[in-house]
Formats: structure tokens, sequence, C-alpha cells
């Protein structure tokens, strides 16, 4: 069964249009939650890590949240360099990985 | 500089024949993690080791095998067993179990015709 799901699968904004994407999870006894930025051909690059509802880390114009039962991440201002996709994935004996959300941003 | 290195970048088989994947760290990680990455799924576990000499399968083993010999090192072999070979192949690291954060490799590209 699923355990992590991301939504929307691909996301085209316009330069400054913010937006957000979701991550919603279905394990019990969540350890962790990790965000991901994935270039085309290339590894994830780490972004965050979330442990407990309420919590929120910035990194430039990305934000993540954390719910009992999801994640957001907010992408404010996005310039075309944040065309990415974005990988949530939860821990509980391992990382269990969504399939992603692909941001396209236009100049 | 700290990180993580696989090669080759792409790598190209006949079907039937053996291909090692070559995954090596410099961040004195413990755990090294062996991932497969297909178009519109997310990544899934193929094998994951903890320590040296010892390794555990993830949650699609079958048709690969791994080693752990050395700290640093984590090499993948795809047998002819696997029956869908053809993706792209991810090495990671972490400290100490699965639930920390992972730091991956720039990937293999598999294409087995």
């Amino acid at each position: 069964e699923d355990q992590v799901t991301q939504s929307p699968e691909a996301l085209r904004l316009q330069e400054g249009e913010s937006s957000s994407l979701n991550c919603s999870y279905t394990v019990s006894g969540l350890r962790g939650l990790f965000w991901y930025r994935q270039d085309p051909g290339k590894g994830p690059e780490f972004l965050f890590t979330l442990y407990s509802a309420g919590e929120e880390k910035e990194k430039e114009r990305l934000k993540a949240t954390l719910t009992k039962k999801e994640s957001f991440l907010h992408i404010t201002a996005p310039k075309p360099e944040d065309s990415a996709t974005y990988l949530c994935a939860v821990r509980y004996y391992k990382l269990s990985f969504g399939a992603g959300t692909t941001v396209t941003v236009r100049a | 500089d700290g990180g993580i290195t696989q090669s080759p970048k792409y790598l190209f088989r006949k079907e039937g024949q053996n291909v090692t994947l070559s995954c090596e760290q410099n961040l004195n990680h413990d755990a090294m993690y062996w991932y497969r990455q297909d178009p519109g799924q997310g990544l899934r576990l193929i094998y994951y080791s903890q320590i040296v000499n010892d390794f555990q399968k993830g949650d699609i083993a079958e048709g690969y095998s791994v080693s752990r010999e050395k700290k640093e090192s984590f090499p993948l072999t795809v047998t002819s067993a696997q029956k869908n070979p053809t993706a792209f192949y991810l090495c990671a690291s972490s400290n100490r179990d699965p639930g920390y954060e992972q730091y991956f490799g720039p990937g293999t590209r598999l294409t087995v015709t």
C-alpha cells in the first residue's frame, strides 16, 4: 500500500507565482519527514528534515511545514532555477519515498 | 570534498550479462543504500548496509547482489536474473540507521537490451 503520496504530480508556475506542494503519509510512528530536490539525470539533493507537527524549516525561497498527516513545501516567488522534481520521504524503519512533484517555473 | 561517487554514469549491457555498479563515499558514514528509480515511481530500496560485512535486503532485492567489504564501498551487481534491469540506480549513505537523512550520489543509468 502507498505510504507516501505527493500532489500534484506536476506543477507549472510563472516566475514569481508562489505555490505549495503536498506530501501526505499514512505511516504511524513517524520518525522524520525529509524533502529532497532532484534535477533531471542527477541524484536527489537533501533539503530539510522535519520531526514533529508544527515544525517549520526554511531555505531561500523554500519553506517546509509538517502536520500530523501531511507536509507542505511552499515555494515563494519562484525563479526558473527552482525548476526540479521535489521528493518527500518519511521514516519509520526505513525511508519510504513519494513519486515526487515536478515543478517547472517559466520566466 | 566529501561526497558520494558512482561510476559509470551510463552503462549499456546485453541481456544475460551481469553488471556491477560502483559506489564510493568519503563521508565516513556507516550506512549505505542502493535504490532504483523508474519514471513515475518513488525510489525503491534494493539493499542496505549498516556496517561492514553486513547487509539486508530491501523491498526489491531479487536479481541483485551486494557486498560491503570496506566502509567506503558498496558495489551493486545486477544479475541476469533481474527481469527488468533498465533503470536509474542511486547509491546513498547516512550516519547510523536508515532513519537519518541520506545523501545521494549522482546515479548510474543502466540500459539493458
